[in-house]
């Protein structure tokens, strides 16, 4: 059971924006800054977004990210075959002193 | 652009210590900027937070981990270990080292290394 809680599938059509969300609680999302990673199949993740919504470099602006409150959201517009991945969450949390990950989404283009 | 790559031994027999070492190229794992991290993924499973060393020699591990793991610096190799110690089965996953920095766990990850658990 992981801390913080995905929806275990996510599927849209090519050109639909999805959205994946996370929820924590006030002691990981609630205080502290969420990170979401792409992991494309028998590949290692990659960090698509940072601090709730910042896109490290090459990142298309096609994914956001946002947060309120004790959750959290990653939104993919104009969605490829390319997208399909698993999508994790991650945040400190500070009763676990640790990095906690979400339980990761598969997201299936149909 | 920084690059890492896991290595060690793929099998583990059951109550022995698993070894990873993950070389380091591209960027100086003396930076103080960064931390140097593992995470581990079991089979079809989620990720799991390990722990990471600073170039400062300061470590943190995951409470549910830290009675058996080390992770330990080899500045002149620009490389760091991962030991942990009393392996069972559910410790079976693909190991993957990552440099972290403040506020981000793993903005570089290496490749991933399978180490099973089994006599």
């Amino acid at each position: 059971q992981s801390v913080l809680t995905q929806p275990p599938s996510a599927s849209g059509t090519p050109g639909q924006r999805v959205t994946i969300s996370c929820s924590g609680s006030s002691s990981n999302i609630g205080g502290n800054i969420v990170n979401w990673y792409q992991q494309l199949p028998g590949t290692a993740p990659k960090l698509l977004i940072y601090t709730n919504n910042q896109r490290p470099s090459g990142v298309p602006d096609r994914f956001s990210g946002s947060k309120s409150g004790t959750s959290a959201s990653l939104a993919i517009s104009g969605l490829q075959s390319e997208h399909e991945a698993d999508y994790y969450c991650a945040t400190w949390d500070d009763g676990l002193n640790c990095w906690v990950f979400g339980g990761g989404t598969k997201l299936t283009v149909l | 652009q920084v690059q890492l790559q896991e290595s060690g031994p793929g099998l583990v027999k059951p109550s022995q210590t698993l070894s990873l070492t993950c070389t380091v190229s591209g960027g100086s794992i003396s930076s103080g900027d960064y931390y140097w991290s593992w995470i581990r993924q079991p089979p079809g499973k989620g990720l799991e937070w390990i722990g990471y060393i600073h170039y400062s020699g300061r470590t943190h591990y995951n409470p549910s981990l830290k009675s058996r793991v080390t992770i330990s610096l080899e500045r002149s190799k620009n490389q760091f270990s991962l030991k942990l110690s009393s392996v069972t089965a559910t410790d079976t996953a693909v190991y993957y080292c990552a440099r972290d920095r403040e506020g981000v766990a793993g903005d570089y990850w290496g490749q991933g290394a399978l180490v099973t658990v089994s006599s």
